[in-house]
């Protein structure tokens, strides 16, 4: 079955240090790739997307994820992390051939210390 | 401009009552979705239209009942609705059903 894993529920960081947050999907193809970003009670706000092409994607807010097939993942980075960081982190995949269903991790809380 | 609009921002609801949501787009999108995301979860799909027609019901019961009036709006009417129902209701829509979706910031629905 098509699934998508974020192993971390919630991660803690320092103001200023690097941020990883883990994605994995379980497809027999390439699926279309998203994060996305939500301030708590607002909504989605789309970070970035891959759909094809460099595996290396840039996004807003300083945000970058690399898209990995041999590793069936996409996991999404930033060098530098700011207090406005805080917020709950999806990685979201849709699998071509049909409508565009968005699969969502579980979700990663992201919590920066100053 | 990606913006989706959704009013209101939040509904307080009694289980008899009948109210509706209502979400917005004028980016020019034939595709349009609600979804429904308890706290601390991810969202979920319960509806989505494409070209003003419903394509996908995510077996939502009947008390939830979406329109799409033209390519611009949609509408979720909703009845005699349980407690359990309470939730942040998002709207989304895309270019196309295969292409990136942008979603509004939500109606915050408590059903007492």
């Amino acid at each position: 079955a098509q699934s998508v894993t974020q192993p971390d529920i919630h991660i803690t960081v320092s103001e200023g240090a690097s941020l990883e947050l883990r994605c994995n999907y379980s497809y027999g193809a390439t699926p279309y790739l998203f994060w996305y970003v939500q301030s708590p009670g607002q909504g989605l706000q789309l970070l970035l997307k891959y759909f094809s092409g460099d595996t290396l994607v840039q996004g807003i807010k300083g945000f970058e994820a690399e898209f990995k097939r041999s590793q069936s993942s996409f996991n999404l980075r930033k060098p530098s992390v700011h207090w406005s960081d805080a917020a709950e982190y999806f990685c979201a995949v849709a699998f071509s051939g049909g409508y565009n269903k968005l699969i969502f991790g579980a979700g990663t809380r992201l919590a920066v210390h100053p | 401009d990606t913006e989706v609009t959704q009013t209101p921002k939040h509904l307080v609801m009694g289980m008899t009552n009948k109210k509706s949501l209502k979400c917005e787009q004028h980016m020019g999108h034939r595709a349009m979705y609600w979804y429904k995301q308890k706290a601390k979860k991810p969202p979920e799909l319960m509806f989505v239209y494409s070209y003003e027609k419903l394509s996908i019901n995510e077996s939502v019961p009947s008390r939830f009942s979406p329109e799409c009036p033209n390519s611009s709006l949609l509408n979720l009417h909703l009845h005699a609705l349980q407690p359990e129902d309470s939730a942040l209701y998002l709207c989304a829509s895309s270019q196309g059903v295969q292409e990136t979706q942008y979603f509004g910031p939500g109606t915050r629905l408590l059903v007492l």
